[in-house]
């Protein structure tokens, strides 16, 4: 069964310094991995993906994301945390080839400080 | 705007009526999807659809859910008999067919069963 856990409910970090929001999945297959961003009253905003290739991918807003296969983690990072980064954040996975749903984990609300 | 766009955003009903959503998605994209998300969790994967063929149902879509795309364009999500269990913010996602594209989310219908 695939699933999706992010261990932090919520991250706090000053602007200016960089943050990381955890994400550690499991999937039989090969995982294919997303970041969500979800404002207040708005839907989600797709932010980046893994589906194949270089370990270290870059999405929207500054953000980037390394995939780690031995650690089945897809942490979200960025270098300098502005205010307006502070969101809701959703990991999630879809094992390739075989389903289109994705699996989301139960979200992490990064909270930046000015 | 060329959004996925979902009708209506908030509903309020009493228990036992029974209630209809709407979703456009974006016009290029054959595939639609519909999750429901309550307060604190992810949103957990209900059907998709591919064109007018709905592909794939979770069993967390009871017998008294039902979902439509008839002509592969919009689709509505009905709830008959709703109870108070049916809170939840309903969000709906279109994505393209092929595999490794990430899906687009609507805002979502907030429904409240009182």
């Amino acid at each position: 069964a695939q699933s999706v856990a992010q261990p932090e409910d919520q991250v706090n970090v000053a602007e200016g310094n960089p943050l990381t929001v955890k994400c550690t999945y499991s999937v039989s297959g090969n995982p294919y991995l997303f970041w969500y961003v979800q404002y207040p009253n708005r839907g989600l905003q797709f932010l980046l993906k893994y589906i194949t290739g270089d370990n270290l991918v870059k999405g929207s807003y500054g953000f980037e994301a390394e995939f780690n296969k031995s650690q089945t983690s897809f942490h979200l990072k960025k270098p300098s945390a502005l205010v307006s980064d502070s969101a809701l954040y959703f990991c999630a996975v879809r094992r390739g080839g075989a389903t289109n749903k994705l699996i989301f984990g139960t979200g992490t609300l990064l909270a930046v400080q000015p | 705007d060329t959004g996925v766009s979902q009708n209506p955003r908030h509903k309020i009903t009493k228990r036992g009526q029974n209630v209809t959503f709407r979703c456009d998605p974006i016009s290029e994209h054959n595939r639609l999807y519909w999750y429901r998300q309550t307060l604190g969790q992810g949103p957990e994967f209900l059907t998709y659809f591919q064109n007018e063929a709905q592909l794939e149902k979770s069993r967390l879509l009871s017998d008294r859910f039902s979902a439509e795309r008839p002509k592969g364009s919009f689709s509505t999500l009905e709830i008959q008999r709703t109870e108070q269990g049916d809170s939840a913010m309903y969000l709906c996602a279109s994505s393209r067919t092929q595999e490794n594209t990430e899906a687009f989310f609507g805002q979502g219908t907030r429904l409240t069963v009182v």
